[in-house]
C-alpha cells in the first residue's frame, strides 16, 4: 500500500532550528490529513490535522502545509526542542472509507541540543 | 486524561496457539480500532467497530482475526492459530464520533511475538 509515503527515514536537526518533515500521497479522494507522533514503547499520539479544503493548520509550534496539486504535505516545527524527538507518522483518511487510517512509514526526528 | 489502555504489554506465544489481546477505549467513545506495525514496516489497519459490529476490514483480517466487544468497556481482537508472520504490534485505538476530521486516540500496544 504505496498511498501515502514519507520518503525520508529520518531528519536530525539542531535545538531552536526547524523541522521539516514531508509526506507524499497518491490518493485525491483523502479528505483529511494528519500526524501522530510516537516515542518507544507508546502507541502513536495525535498532533495535528488539517481537512483537504485547507492549505495550512497552526497550533503552536506546529503548522501543517498541504499542497493538493501536488499531492504533498508538510510538518513544520518551530524552534525544534530536544523532546521532540520521535517517530512522525503522516496519515490520511477518506470519509467514505470506515475512517481507516492510511499510514506512511514514518519519519525518525532528532534535535539535537 | 482519558486515554486507551492495553493489555497485556507484551505476549509470547507458540504457532498455532490462539491469543486475545485486550483493550479499554476511551469511555465514551463510540468507534473501535485495531492496527499493527510489523517491525520495520507500516502501522497497517485491521478492523474497524461499531454499534457491535464490523464496520470495515482490511485485507489482513483473515478468517483467523476475531473481534468484541464482551461488555461496556473492553474491545478485544482474537487470533484464532497464530503464525509466525503475526509477530507485531498492535494498538487499539478509539474516537467519540464518525466524522472524519476526528482524531483516533491509540493505546500504547501489545507486542506479540509468535514462535
Amino acid at each position: 500500500d504505496q498511498q501515502v509515503k514519507q520518503n525520508s527515514p529520518s531528519l536530525s536537526v539542531q535545538e531552536g532550528r526547524i523541522s521539516i518533515l514531508n509526506c507524499d500521497y497518491t490518493n485525491s479522494m483523502f479528505d483529511y490529513f494528519l500526524w501522530y507522533k510516537k516515542y518507544p514503547a507508546e502507541g502513536p499520539t495525535f498532533l495535528i490535522s488539517i481537512s483537504s479544503i485547507k492549505d495550512k493548520n497552526e497550533d503552536g509550534r506546529f503548522t501543517v502545509f498541504l499542497n493538493k496539486s501536488a499531492k504533498h504535505l508538510s510538518l513544520h516545527i518551530v524552534p525544534s526542542q530536544p523532546g521532540d524527538s520521535a517517530v512522525y507518522f503522516c496519515a490520511a483518511i477518506k470519509e467514505t472509507s470506515g475512517s481507516r487510517l492510511t499510514f506512511g512509514e514514518g519519519t525518525q526526528l532528532t534535535v539535537n541540543p | 486524561e482519558p486515554e486507551v489502555t492495553q493489555t497485556p504489554s507484551h505476549q509470547v506465544t507458540q504457532m498455532g496457539q490462539e491469543v486475545i489481546l485486550r483493550c479499554v477505549p476511551i469511555s465514551n467513545h463510540l468507534y473501535f480500532y485495531w492496527y499493527r506495525q510489523i517491525l520495520g514496516q507500516k502501522v497497517e489497519f485491521l478492523v474497524s467497530f461499531y454499534n457491535n459490529e464490523i464496520s470495515e476490514k482490511s485485507e489482513i483480517f483473515d478468517d483467523q482475526f476475531s473481534v468484541e466487544r464482551p461488555d461496556g468497556s473492553n474491545f478485544t481482537l482474537k487470533i484464532r492459530s497464530t503464525k509466525l508472520e503475526d509477530s507485531a504490534m498492535y494498538f487499539c485505538a478509539s474516537r467519540n464520533t464518525g466524522l472524519a476530521g476526528e482524531t483516533q486516540y491509540f493505546g500504547p500496544g501489545t507486542r506479540l511475538l509468535v514462535l
